[in-house]
């Protein structure tokens, strides 16, 4: 069965600092893709990333980056530079290639990330 | 490219009552998904369409829920005989074929009195 782990129920920080939310994933396949997705106030889910488990490449976008360590099972995303506007719920989720759930994702609880100006 | 639409915004109903709600996805993505979310958890996989074929279920999804999605266009979502429980935000998701990003609408919250 698979499982996303996002231990950090809620983190705060002060504008301009960096942080990283942390996200662990259980699962039997060896093929597999690993997501995150904000969502702000307004509720919508906004995709942010998609990463395959062939490639353990980090990824860096603007302020965002991401560390996809298959030896621990981490993809952990990190904001530099925070900002007010990157306050939201973070969600990171899995999807399995040949596993029983299909192409569902599962996704970890969230981490609300809140920046203080 | 419109994103995905989600109708009605807003459903409150009481016990026992049926709801339906209607997907309308981003128009060249062949999957369609359901999704279910409450307060303080992480969105619930549903059930998925490959066009208007229903490929998969999740156990979640009771004998009072049932979805179509008869043109391989938009979907409904209709939950008979309404619980407490059903309270949530239900989601709806499209992409253009397994795998591949998700993308989601703003939700249908679901108040049961």
């Amino acid at each position: 069965a698979q499982k996303v782990t996002q231990a950090q129920t809620e983190i705060s920080v002060v504008e301009k600092e960096d942080v990283t939310l942390d996200c662990v994933y259980e699962t039997r396949d060896t093929t597999y893709y690993l997501f995150w997705y904000k969502q702000p106030p307004s509720g919508e889910l906004v995709f942010l990333i998609r990463r395959n488990s062939f490639d353990e490449q980090n990824e860096i976008s603007g302020r965002y980056s991401w560390n996809f360590q298959k030896s621990t099972s981490s993809f952990n995303f990190t904001i530099t530079a925070s900002q007010v506007v990157d306050s939201a719920v973070y969600f990171c989720a899995l999807s399995e290639a040949q596993g029983g759930g299909a192409d569902g994702l599962t996704f970890g609880k969230g981490t609300h990330l809140i920046i203080q100006p | 490219d419109t994103g995905v639409s989600q109708n009605p915004r807003h459903k409150i109903t009481k016990r026992g009552q049926n709801v339906t709600f209607r997907c309308d996805p981003i128009s060249e993505h062949n999957r369609l998904y359901w999704y279910r979310q409450t307060l303080g958890q992480g969105p619930e996989f549903l059930t998925y369409f490959q066009n208007e074929a229903q490929l998969e279920k999740s156990r979640l999804l009771s004998d009072r829920f049932s979805a179509e999605r008869p043109k391989g266009s938009f979907s409904t979502l209709e939950i008979q005989r309404t619980e407490q429980g059903d309270s949530a935000m239900y989601l709806c998701a499209s992409s253009l074929q397994g795998r591949q990003p998700q993308h989601f609408g703003d939700g249908t919250r679901l108040s049961i009195l």
